[in-house]
């Protein structure tokens, strides 16, 4: 059974960081892609990151670019979301999500976490 | 960017209903590129569909998708309890992947 479980989510004030982690289990970690979505109060679901599962490809929407970098460790199945520089915008609920597909960006979520609270205020 | 209009907004609706939820694109999908989840509160999403009319594994056959270029559907042949939930379209033709706004089917 495919289970994701995030964490790391939490209160920061603006401009702060905070590191994300995804643990995955139930599947061939380092064979697929992995995701993280966020949805703010309140909205709609919007995706924010991907990683291919070597690690070497990574994609950020126009939105995190610059203030976000996604990584993994194959080793502990687990992925990561370092936020910096974080705004009020970027408060929402961040879920992890693994890929599936063929190629970048036909890959649709097949499966997902519970996600984890992230609180940008002062 | 590729953008998902879902309609209507809510649904109220009683157990046993058939409904038919419309998510349209802004430009064409190739492929049929086309996913749709379930949202529950507090609950991890689902993936319901994939590639505009495949259900995924473990999905009951009263969900069904159809629909090609910018008009795709999610038809729930008959509303079960569990059913009640928010549902997102979610195109995956173009970068960046992008989602409806979600339709809410709640009970009548």
């Amino acid at each position: 059974e495919v289970q994701l479980l995030e964490s790391g989510g939490g209160l920061v004030q603006p401009g702060g960081s905070l590191r994300l982690s995804c643990a995955a289990s139930g599947f061939t970690f380092s064979n697929y892609a992995m995701s993280w979505v966020r949805q703010a109060p309140g909205k709609g679901l919007e995706w924010v990151s991907t990683l291919v599962g070597g690690g070497t490809i990574t994609w950020y929407a126009d939105s995190v670019k610059g203030r976000f970098t996604i990584s993994r460790d194959n080793s502990k199945n687990t992925h990561y979301l370092q936020m910096n520089s974080l705004r009020a915008e970027d408060t929402a609920l961040y879920y992890c999500a693994k890929d599936q597909g063929r190629s970048y960006p036909h890959w649709y979520f097949d499966f997902w976490g519970r996600g984890t609270l992230v609180t940008v205020s002062s | 960017e590729i953008v998902l209009t879902q309609s209507p907004g809510t649904l109220s609706l009683s157990p046993g209903e058939r409904t038919t939820l419309s998510c349209r694109a802004s430009q064409s999908i190739s492929s049929s590129y086309l996913a749709w989840y379930q949202h529950k509160p507090g609950q991890a999403p689902r993936l319901l569909i994939y590639g505009a009319s495949s259900r995924a594994t473990g999905i009951p056959d009263r969900f069904s998708g159809s629909g090609s270029g910018t008009d795709f559907t999610l038809t729930i042949s008959r509303l079960e309890p569990e059913d009640f939930a928010v549902y997102y379209c979610q195109q995956y033709s173009s970068s960046p992947r992008t989602f409806g706004q979600g339709t809410k089917v709640e009970i009548k």
